[in-house]
């Protein structure tokens, strides 16, 4: 079965501190991956996408994701945290051809501490 | 400015009404989705609609009904609203196979 599983529900670091959010996905085939971020009472805007090529991607404000194949990961890293990124992270995949029909995994929200 | 919106932001209403969500986008996008995000923040699909065509249809009940009047357009219709529908509906487009866009959201509360 398609799912995405993001281990941590909620993540609290220190405002300039390193940060990775886990993200791992079982698909039948080579999936697209994605990461969306949304802030409370907000709706989703997309951070970074992986099609294909270069295994880490660069994304909005700072972020990066490193795909993993072998590992069935996409786990998104920003070096240094900021209180405005304090919010809800999603990672979904979805197919590399036909109709994008999304699986998002649970979430993890993060806290950010001045 | 270009994006997708919803409206209403917020519907309050009562068991057994029922109720519209509209969603417009200006991207050009030939497809559009409806998505319900629950209570715990889980986000799962329901409708999308390419070139005015259903494409996905998930185990919804046939209470929603979707409606896409034109590509730009897909609305969503719940008939009979129930205590368990009430969520935070999110319209997304995209073009087939790239990144989809998403709206602020409705948050439906139903009493």
């Amino acid at each position: 079965a398609q799912s995405v599983t993001q281990p941590d529900i909620h993540i609290t670091v220190s405002e300039g501190a390193s940060l990775e959010l886990r993200c791992n996905y079982s698909y039948g085939a080579t999936p697209y991956l994605f990461w969306y971020v949304q802030s409370p009472g907000q709706g989703l805007q997309l951070l970074l996408k992986y099609f294909s090529g270069d295994t880490l991607v660069q994304g909005i404000k700072g972020f990066e994701a490193e795909f993993k194949r072998s590992q069935s990961s996409f786990n998104l890293r920003k070096p240094s945290v900021h209180w405005s990124d304090a919010a809800e992270y999603f990672c979904a995949v979805g197919p590399s051809g036909g109709y994008n029909k999304l699986i998002f995994g649970a979430g993890t929200r993060l806290a950010v501490h001045p | 400015d270009t994006a997708v919106s919803q409206t209403p932001k917020y519907l309050v209403t009562q068991m057994g009404n029922d109720k519209s969500i509209k969603c417009e986008q200006n991207l050009g996008h030939d497809t559009m989705y409806w998505y319900k995000q629950d209570s715990k923040k889980f986000l799962k699909i329901m409708f999308s609609y390419n070139n005015k065509e259903l494409i996905i249809n998930e185990t919804v009940p046939n209470r929603f009904s979707p409606k896409s009047p034109d590509k730009a357009h897909l609305n969503l219709h719940i008939n009979s609203l129930e205590l368990g529908d009430s969520a935070v509906y999110f319209c997304a487009s995209s073009l087939t196979v790239t990144e989809q866009f998403f709206g602020p959201g409705t948050r439906l509360t139903v009493l």
